[in-house]
């Protein structure tokens, strides 16, 4: 079946401070991929996406590239800041149909000042 | 943007009671709405998926006759848990999209967390 694995968290991190976290997923055909960012008391957000093998997503400083080869989406930026602290969940989902998301764990984020 | 609300964010009951969680669009008409459980430090798991008129798709393993979702209005859906036990306290959170906003698009909801004593 299809499935999303991504690193577990919690994880904090100072200011400025580089960010990846990992994201593989197992697939039968060639999902979309998300990225989606929850804050403190609010409804999950996409944050970015990839529709297709070597699309690179990005958004508020964030990249993530569509790696067929490896099955990964890992979500990466250069200098956290701590408005950025959240949960991360990596998602996929087939085009067509009922476009159904399949989620990973999620990985809660706390940056510092 | 789109804003998805869910009625209440948090509720305790009694073993046996049933207990309903509304999830609204605010300003956007939702033909399709997602219903999802997430357990401590779980994924979020899809339950069901509800098309404005019409019975709501459910995930395999999931039982239809206890959480009832019915979605009558382009901007309502609701799900209920029936005759609630321990076992099913969890967070569960909706989700909305519309034609307009993009095939990727899914608005969540808060999500509405339920304590069942």
């Amino acid at each position: 079946g299809n499935s999303v694995t991504q690193m577990e968290g919690p994880v904090t991190l100072s200011e400025e401070a580089f960010l990846t976290i990992n994201c593989t997923y197992t697939a039968t055909g060639y999902p979309s991929l998300f990225w989606y960012v929850q804050y403190p008391g609010e409804g999950l957000q996409l944050l970015l996406k990839a529709t297709k093998a070597d699309d690179k997503g990005s958004n508020k400083g964030f990249e993530a590239t569509y790696r067929k080869e490896t099955t990964s989406f890992h979500l990466e930026k250069g200098s956290v800041q701590v408005s950025d602290s959240a949960v991360y969940f990596c998602a996929l989902s087939f085009q067509g149909g009922s476009e159904k998301l399949v989620f990973g764990k999620g990985m809660k984020l706390t940056v510092n000042p | 943007g789109a804003v998805v609300s869910q009625h209440p964010s948090r509720v305790i009951c009694k073993s046996g009671t049933s207990v309903k969680i509304e999830c609204r669009s605010l300003d956007f008409q939702a033909t399709t709405m997602f219903w999802y459980r997430q357990f401590p430090k779980q994924s979020l798991m899809l339950m069901a998926t509800s098309n404005e008129g019409s019975k709501a798709t459910y995930e395999q393993g999931v039982e239809k006759d206890k959480f009832l979702i019915n979605h009558a209005s382009l901007t309502l859906s609701t799900l209920t848990v029936t005759s609630a036990h321990p076992e099913d306290s969890s967070f569960y959170i909706c989700s909305a999209r519309a034609p307009g906003l993009g095939p990727y698009e899914q608005y969540f909801g808060p999500g509405t967390r339920l304590t069942v004593t």
